[in-house]
């Protein structure tokens, strides 16, 4: 049984670029929230979906948005890059409504 | 949601007993009290969940006293491979597996 799957595993992209990351949750998950995390500090949460709408969002700007497809995978797109928002882009899934989380190795992202 | 403080830092040897205690004296009624392991450039995984008194698996023990303002994660005969940030959570229901709010961990470091 495949845990969760992001791609890619890194990528560097320049200041001002669009990038966009994806995730396969775990078979049978229906819920997929992202994280980002900061070298050295804790992971924080970004959003999360559920039935392909965006059902929470953390204290991150309208420049970081997502997606999620009707077979549960998802993506997350952010505009305008920033130097600051280098970091790993870690996704997240359970089975909804409020279970154990699952999390992906994560993305790595360098902007430059 | 409930903040938590735990140590930045621990320090054990290999076969020892490592115990983290984590403080969280606003935790609601309804939280739930998670800890997860991350190892360097991979995802949190989950290890062990509980509402008060002790829960153990095949992992750890949780402890948790009758006001259940702390909690203390104990990981018994900790090898080299334990090392890792161990993050304190707190949250509402079962899992809380919604929205995860990391802290800054603890960093244990096992030495032979």
């Amino acid at each position: 049984d495949a845990g969760v799957t992001q791609s890619p595993t890194h990528l560097i992209k320049t200041r001002g670029q669009q990038v966009t990351l994806r995730c396969s949750p775990k078979s049978g998950h229906d819920t997929v929230s992202w994280y980002q995390q900061a070298l050295g500090q804790g992971p924080q949460f970004i959003f999360q979906y559920y039935e392909e709408e965006e059902r929470q969002r953390g204290n991150f700007p309208d420049r970081f948005s997502g997606h999620q497809f009707p077979n549960y995978s998802s993506e997350l797109n952010v505009n305008a890059l920033l130097l600051g928002d280098s970091a790993l882009y870690l996704c997240a899934s359970s089975p909804y409504p409020r279970t154990e989380a699952f999390f992906g190795q994560g993305t790595r992202l360098t902007v430059v | 949601l409930a903040k938590t403080t735990q140590p930045i830092s621990m320090d054990s040897y290999e076969g020892q007993e490592v115990n983290i205690t984590c403080s969280h004296n606003n935790i609601a009624t309804n939280d739930y009290i998670t800890w997860y392991q991350q190892f360097p450039s991979q995802g949190p995984r989950f290890i062990i969940q509980g509402y008060k008194t002790k829960v153990t698996n095949e992992v750890a023990s949780l402890f948790i006293p009758a006001d259940r303002k702390s909690s203390t994660l104990s990981l018994p005969r900790v090898s080299l491979s334990d090392t890792a940030v161990y993050y304190c959570l707190v949250g509402e229901g079962p899992a809380a597996g919604n929205k995860l709010t990391f802290g800054g961990g603890t960093r244990v470091l096992v030495k032979p």
